[in-house]
């Protein structure tokens, strides 16, 4: 079975701190993903990559930052954290084709204060 | 804007009932569609795939898909208690993998 991990399952940070979150698959896989969920608006792309070392912006990069060093490991950073930025995130990885599906980790749910 | 479309919901079922979701997409170059399935609280989960023209079936659940008509749907047979969830289309066209996901719909299968 995939495994995709997400380092912490809840996480609380207060205004202006820079938060690390790290997300790890065990599939080899290519493309790795950040999304954030909020109610209401879906699941929303922040970054994505493709390879190691390449990244994308997706629909809502602004105040996020992304590092890709090894092809397992995806990161994703909020340079200076706002209380806009409390969500649920969630990090995903697939092949690199176009039939192979996402697959998520856990997610992250950030809280902000 | 590519766009993947689905009923936001709820949609009420009763137990052992057939729930029948619908999804439309906007982009023709689709190739990949999928289905997910999301308890609150958790993540998505993948529950089917499908790829061309026509009906796939797993256990309880059906997914049909007609690129003519851009629409794909989801039939969940015998539904149980535990089905209820947000069911999230998404549907994949360009060479970098991403998906694009509908809003999904909810499901509320009720005794």
């Amino acid at each position: 079975d995939v495994k995709v991990t997400q380092s912490s399952r809840y996480l609380v940070k207060r205004t202006g701190e820079k938060v690390f979150l790290e997300c790890v698959q065990d599939m080899d896989h290519e493309n790795m993903f950040w999304y954030r969920q909020d109610p209401g608006l879906g699941l929303r792309l922040i970054y994505f990559s493709y390879d190691v070392k390449m990244k994308e912006k997706g629909d809502i990069p602004e105040g996020y930052s992304v590092s890709r060093e090894k092809k397992e490991r995806f990161s994703l950073i909020l340079e200076s954290a706002s209380t806009n930025q409390t969500s649920m995130y969630l990090c995903a990885s697939s092949f690199g084709d176009r039939a192979s599906p996402l697959h998520f980790g856990n997610g992250t749910r950030l809280t902000v204060t | 804007q590519k766009e993947v479309e689905q009923n936001s919901g709820p949609l009420s079922v009763p137990e052992g009932a057939i729930a029948s979701l619908n999804c439309t997409y906007s982009d023709r170059g689709s190739q990949s569609f999928f289905w997910y399935r999301q308890y609150s609280g958790k993540s998505p989960e993948l529950i089917m795939s499908i790829y061309s023209n026509g009906d796939q079936e797993d256990g309880r659940f059906t997914a049909q898909l007609n690129k003519a008509s851009q629409y794909v749907s989801l039939l969940i047979r015998d539904s149980q208690p535990s089905d209820s969830a947000t069911y999230l289309c998404a549907v994949k066209g360009d060479s970098w993998g991403k998906l694009q996901f509908g809003a999904g719909t909810q499901v509320v299968v009720t005794p």
